[in-house]
């Protein structure tokens, strides 16, 4: 079975600053996805960035980046020029191969200060 | 595109009583998958199902049943409701196998209250 951990349950940044949040998981998968979603206050769960396991590079999309570390099984997304639409509830998740089941972490909220 | 639909957005139950919960996928997603969110056990998956037939299903007790209908419309339902049901329900859509990029899209939620 898969587990996913994120050890920071609320996180705080200052508008305009980087923050990084952790995320480790334990699988003995090889073929699996690995995604940070968001979720605001409106509830709807928001997909920010997705990485497959076999591509050896860092995704990034926007002021949104990963460190995809597959040795060390960790998975940090870094948000840079934090704004405040980025205040939610940010969750690490796994996806073995194709298979639609999602393995959530416990979530890190984010504050954005102004 | 139209997103994906659940309904209703809110309702509230008793304990001892049943519940039906809907959810219309992306036009297109065959796929549809279930998950509880509360704020005792996260978000847990409960099920997923595919033209028709349930592919995947969590660790859940037979209470919590599901369907899925020809148009891909998927209904869950959960029965002899107990406190512990008490949730937001999200449901989530995909596209088949050879356009699959990983990404689930996800619905606003059912928020289940059972007193």
């Amino acid at each position: 079975a898969q587990t996913v951990t994120q050890s920071q349950p609320e996180m705080s940044v200052q508008e305009a600053e980087t923050v990084t949040l952790s995320c480790t998981y334990d699988t003995s998968e090889n073929n699996y996805y690995l995604f940070w979603y968001k979720q605001p206050p409106s509830r709807q769960m928001i997909l920010v960035i997705r990485q497959e396991a076999y591509k050896q590079q860092n995704a990034t999309e926007n002021r949104f980046s990963v460190n995809f570390q597959k040795a060390a099984k960790s998975f940090s997304l870094k948000i840079s020029d934090s704004q405040l639409g980025d205040t939610a509830m940010y969750f690490c998740a796994f996806m073995r191969g194709s298979a639609r089941q999602l393995t959530f972490g416990s979530g890190t909220q984010l504050t954005v200060l102004p | 595109k139209a997103g994906v639909t659940q309904t209703p957005r809110y309702l509230i139950k008793t304990r001892g009583q049943q519940v039906t919960l809907s959810c219309s996928p992306i036009s297109g997603h065959r796929s549809v998958s279930w998950y509880q969110q509360t704020p005792g056990q996260g978000l847990q998956f409960l099920f997923e199902y595919f033209s028709e037939t349930q592919r995947n299903k969590g660790n859940f007790p037979g209470r919590f049943s599901g369907r899925q209908f020809s148009n891909s419309r998927s209904e869950m339902n959960v029965s002899t409701l107990e406190l512990g049901d008490s949730a937001l329900y999200l449901c989530a859509s995909s596209p088949d196998r050879g356009l699959f990029t990983g990404e689930l899209f996800f619905g606003e939620g059912s928020r289940l209250t059972v007193l």
